[in-house]
């Protein structure tokens, strides 16, 4: 069946170093993709969104990237930090009625 | 801007009970969803509303659960009876109608033992 999943499980990252987040999905149909941070005991907190017909976008730290070819989209984060540590998620949403399906998570620990 | 509010923030129950969860979206937006995260999962979409119709409960167990959204606001989502395999946090989240920037409750952790 069609999915969205994360290349990594984990990954650990020294504070202030650059970190990427990768995420592949298979539906070619989805045309609008968030990532999400999830603290522990949190709900998903909306970090930045990409519609398909942009290929990078960028906000505060933070920067996504789409490559429609492959299917695959990133989060990359700058100078991380410590309150970065969290579980991220990418999610799309597919053409028709607004749903949104997210992939299983990478959980991201940020070494001071 | 007020978030989404959900309610109880933690619930445990036997198995075979019944347990109920509510939710108040963000005013003013349009859609409301009902997601279920296991443990070291991703959240699952439940079910979708936009007003108070159904938009998509294609992965919601209706033998036990069921949603509602009677005047378009508020929420409740039912387990009856619950199961131990439906532990998990219950996510409510809202958005506009073009589905941008859906935003998400703190959750319901539901444990049953």
């Amino acid at each position: 069946g069609e999915s969205v999943g994360l290349h990594l499980p984990t990954l650990s990252v020294q504070e202030g170093d650059n970190s990427i987040i990768n995420c592949a999905y298979s539906n070619s149909a989805s045309d609008y993709f968030i990532w999400y941070k999830q603290e522990s005991g949190k709900g998903p907190q909306f970090i930045i969104d990409i519609r398909s017909n942009m290929d990078k976008r960028q906000g505060q730290r933070v920067t996504v990237l789409l490559n429609k070819t492959v299917k695959h989209l990133s989060l990359q984060i700058a100078a991380t930090q410590p309150g970065d540590s969290a579980v991220y998620f990418c999610a799309e949403m597919r053409d028709t009625g607004n749903q949104f399906y997210f992939g299983t998570g990478t959980s991201l620990t940020v070494i001071p | 801007e007020a978030g989404v509010a959900q309610s109880p923030r933690y619930k445990i129950i036997e198995k075979r009970q019944s347990v109920a969860f509510w939710c108040n979206p963000i005013s003013g937006h349009a859609t409301l969803y009902w997601y279920q995260q296991i443990l070291g999962q991703g959240p699952k979409l439940l079910i979708q509303f936009q007003n108070n119709g159904v938009v998509d409960d294609s992965q919601l167990p209706k033998d036990r659960f069921s949603a509602e959204r009677l005047k378009g606001v508020d929420s409740t989502l039912k387990i009856q009876p619950a199961k131990l395999e439906d532990s998990a946090v219950y996510l409510c989240a809202s958005s506009n109608l073009l589905g941008t920037e859906a935003f998400f409750g703190q959750g319901t952790r539901l444990t049953v033992v």
